[in-house]
Parts: C-alpha cells; structure tokens; sequence
C-alpha cells in the first residue's frame, strides 16, 4: 500500500521568503513521486516529478524538491516565494505509470504581500 | 496545450435528474482511466477506474449502480452520475496516464456538478 502525508495543511510566508511544503510517503514499491498545484477553482497542473532518477528534481516556476529514501521525504522548496504561488498544493505518489495516484490531503500556501 | 479534456466543465442539474461527464484523452490512446472526485478545499479521492474493454473497477464505498463508467474507446471514458441529489455535487476530475514510461497522469480539468 501507499500513501503520502502532508505535515502541514496550511503554510502562511511573506512574498521573497522561502517556501517549505513537506511531504512524507509509504510505499511498498519504489515510488514515483509528484507535487502538483491546483489555484482556486482550476484543475491539476504538474510542478514536478520523481521517477528514480537525479534525488534533486527541479520544477515548474522555480519549485524544486529532493527525494530522501532515509528520511521518506519529498518536501517542496521555492527561494522566494510570489504572490501567484498561493494556491493548494498536493504531494502525490504512484507505483507506476498506469496505476491511480495517491494524493495527499493538501496544503494550502497563502503568500502575504 | 491540454491533452486531457473533459466535458461539461460545470453543469447544473435538478435533482433525480442524470448527467454524463465525458472524459476525452486527445493525442495519445488511453486503454486505462481513473476518475476523482475532490469536495470543496478537500484532497482528491479515487472513485473508479475505467478499463477499455472491460468493466470498471470502483474504489470501496462508491456505488457502481449511481456512477456509472463507460469506456467506450481508446480515447474517451464517460461518467454518469444517475439520480443525482445535492450530495452529490462535487468537482470531478479524470485522468489518463499515457504509455511512454514517465509514470506522469494528465488530468483533465475537472467540471463541477451542482445538483439543486
């Protein structure tokens, strides 16, 4: 079985401060990893995915995230966060390509001015 | 640009009333799809996944008779949510993942269903 746990639900940062969204996973499996963002009333748009190759993946609008095995972690980074980053974000795992994905429950990230 | 569609992207309907969302992979064939269901500020929950050819597997606790799969090619599985009631309005969301080994899903953008 598998399954992800986001640690925090919500994440409040000033805009240019560095960004955090930490995620631990179970796997029985060697898992692919994925964080995806979703804006208010929009659907799933992908940052970035883990799939057993570099540890340090980089993403989509400067997001980056480091897969640790010891430490079951995939946790999200961003230098300095932007405004239009406020959204929910979701740390997601997959046994492989053509099974379901398992979400977290999310994290809310509110970005103040 | 998206290689996932789904159709309506919001629908309103009265209750006791049936409506079909179409889920539409556009340039690749997609013999597997799943189908999410996300309420309002919650995660998203596997309901079913839809099997070209073959029946549909649902999650525990989804009613295969209220939400009904149909996977009628490669490119297009179709969610019906029969009867439906207020309960039941939500934002749902499908994907499909595509055969080219970067266990990466593309997802539809979703369509709300409001049942008044």
């Amino acid at each position: 079985a598998q399954s992800v746990t986001q640690l925090d639900s919500h994440v409040s940062v000033s805009e240019g401060t560095p960004v955090l969204l930490r995620c631990n996973y179970s796997s029985s499996y060697s898992p692919s990893l994925f964080w995806y963002v979703q804006h208010p009333n929009k659907g799933l748009q992908l940052l970035l995915k883990y799939t057993s190759a570099a540890t340090l993946v980089k993403g989509i609008n400067g997001f980056e995230a480091e897969f640790k095995k010891s430490e079951t972690s995939f946790h999200l980074t961003k230098p300095s966060a932007h405004m239009s980053d406020a959204a929910e974000y979701f740390c997601v795992v997959s046994r492989s390509g053509n099974t379901p994905l398992v979400f977290g429950k999310g994290t809310r990230l509110s970005v103040i001015a | 640009g998206a290689v996932v569609s789904q159709h309506p992207s919001r629908v309103i309907c009265k209750s006791g009333t049936s409506v079909k969302i179409e889920c539409r992979s556009l340039d690749f064939q997609a013999t597997t799809m799943f189908w999410y269901r996300q309420f309002p500020k919650k995660s998203l929950m596997l309901m079913a996944t839809s099997n070209e050819g073959s029946k549909a597997t649902y999650e525990q606790g989804v009613e295969k008779d209220k939400f009904l799969i149909n996977h009628a090619s490669l490119t297009l599985s179709t969610l019906t949510v029969t009867s439906a009631h207020p309960e039941d309005s939500s934002f749902y969301i499908c994907s499909a993942p595509r055969a080219s080994g970067t266990y990466e899903q593309y997802f539809g953008p979703g369509t709300r269903l409001t049942v008044t």
